[in-house]
């Protein structure tokens, strides 16, 4: 398996723009996170799905920030419009387990978000 | 108040030289700690998961142990190639958060 494939690996936009983020998670994997890092605040949990529904969102900051997984294969982060303060490198998981006790989370390589 | 607390932030070792990460966190009712490793430029690794007090668990050069109030990752006879960001995460039992929260992590630079 090659893993969870994020695309892009980085991107760089102007305030105002919308940017999609796109996550291929394991075949098999049940669970997706959508995950962002920064700096100051460290890992990030954004949103969950399980069987493509969501479960949790509380994590999306604003309204601006959107997610959709129309099937098993595929998930989408959405920023519209997008801020400076978004800028961060964005990262989808998945799991066969919702908690990962056995197995852990496995991460995609992220996508480096730059806003100007 | 965060809840997983990482330290030292950044360690520099010489090749050979064993040292510990420390990962403490605050609150009660832990049902397990989890830790990652994560290269530059990648998403974290799974490493181990720790359940209760008094756990060991070994990979190779690593062994993360878990009191109940923090956990230890000790590394022993680092190689360059042990250098990364260690991440740990901690997944509360009921009433808590049910899916981990994560550190801000320990970068750990091994020199030759």
């Amino acid at each position: 398996d090659a893993g969870v494939i994020q695309s892009p690996r980085h991107e760089v936009t102007e305030m105002g723009q919308e940017v999609t983020l796109r996550c291929k998670p394991i075949s098999g994997h049940d669970y997706l996170f959508w995950y962002r890092q920064t700096m100051m605040r460290g890992l990030e949990l954004l949103i969950y799905f399980n069987n493509n529904v969501p479960i949790d969102d509380s994590g999306m900051p604003e309204d601006r920030f959107s997610a959709k997984m129309p099937n098993a294969s595929f998930s989408t982060l959405k920023i519209q419009p997008s801020e400076p303060r978004d800028s961060a490198v964005y990262f989808c998981a998945s799991s066969s387990e919702e908690l990962g006790l056995n197995y852990g989370y496995t991460f995609g390589s992220g996508t480096r978000l730059t806003v100007v | 108040e965060d809840q997983v607390t990482q330290s030292p932030e950044a360690l520099r070792l010489q090749e050979g030289e064993s040292s510990s990460l420390n990962c403490s966190y605050t609150v009660s009712g832990l049902r397990g700690l989890f830790w990652y490793r994560q290269d530059p430029g990648k998403g974290p690794e799974f490493l181990f998961t720790l359940y209760s007090a008094g756990e060991e668990k070994e990979k190779e050069r690593l062994k993360a142990t878990l009191t109940k109030k923090e956990s230890f990752l000790h590394i022993t006879a680092p190689k360059p190639e042990d250098s990364a960001t260690y991440l740990c995460a901690v997944l509360l039992g009921a009433g808590g958060s049910y899916i981990p929260t994560f550190g801000r992590g320990t970068s750990l630079i091994v020199h030759p």
